[in-house]
């Protein structure tokens, strides 16, 4: 079966540290990621997008690597603050069984940032 | 200035009422969407409209119908609501459509969060 997987437990990080976040997904033939920010009570907050040719892209303090090999995605916040709690989101671009494109979520990872 | 505005952002109501919530958009995109996120927090598509066009239309009961007067706005009308219903939706608009190899990030409402009681 398709699935998108992201870890459900949250993640504790010491302010300061990196911060690394996995999406892993099976039977789906992505072209790209996407991934989101969402804090609580608020929509989803787009941050990078990486296509199923790139190997890594970066963006200030986070970086996406996208392994279509492992079927793996991992975002990186390095030097980590407490404002970077939030939830992470992963989004699949693949295309879907009537030939138009779909955009698979993932359930999201709670980052927890400790000062 | 709210790129996507969503009202209301809490809607509590009973069984068996009808509600709307209504969506607009100030980004000029061509594409809006409502999604339903569970409490398991996924996010599922429900509806994706193209300059006013229904494009996507998921496995959605039939109470719920959504409706496009222009392309900056997406309204959700929802029918003899069921327990069931209760859960967060968001409006999101994009430059691109979603149903394409196009890439453009979406851009999210805040939320309505619905109660059926």
């Amino acid at each position: 079966s398709q699935k998108i997987e992201q870890n459900s437990e949250a993640l504790n990080i010491q302010e300061g540290k990196t911060a690394t976040l996995t999406c892993n997904y099976t039977n789906y033939s992505p072209a790209y990621l996407q991934w989101y920010r969402q804090d609580p009570g608020r929509g989803p907050v787009f941050l990078l997008l990486i296509r199923e040719n790139e190997k890594e892209k970066r963006k200030e303090r986070l970086k996406v690597t996208f392994d279509t090999t492992l079927k793996q995605s991992l975002f990186h916040i390095t030097a980590s603050q407490p404002a970077d709690s939030a939830t992470y989101l992963c989004a699949l671009g693949a295309p879907a069984v009537d030939s138009n494109y779909q955009l698979i979520w993932g359930a999201g990872t709670k980052l927890i940032i400790k000062p | 200035d709210t790129a996507v505005s969503q009202t209301p952002k809490y809607l509590v109501t009973q069984m068996g009422n009808d509600k709307s919530i209504k969506c607009e958009q100030n980004l000029g995109h061509d594409t809006m969407y409502w999604y339903k996120q569970d409490s398991k927090k996924f996010l599922k598509i429900m509806f994706s409209y193209n300059n006013k066009e229904l494009i996507i239309n998921e496995t959605v009961p039939n109470r719920f119908s959504p409706k496009s007067p222009d392309k900056a706005h997406l309204n959700l009308h929802i029918n003899s609501l069921e327990l069931g219903d209760s859960a967060v939706y968001f409006c999101a608009s994009s430059q691109g459509g979603g149903w394409t190899s196009d890439n453009s990030p979406l851009h999210f409402g805040n939320g309505t969060r619905l109660t059926v009681t």
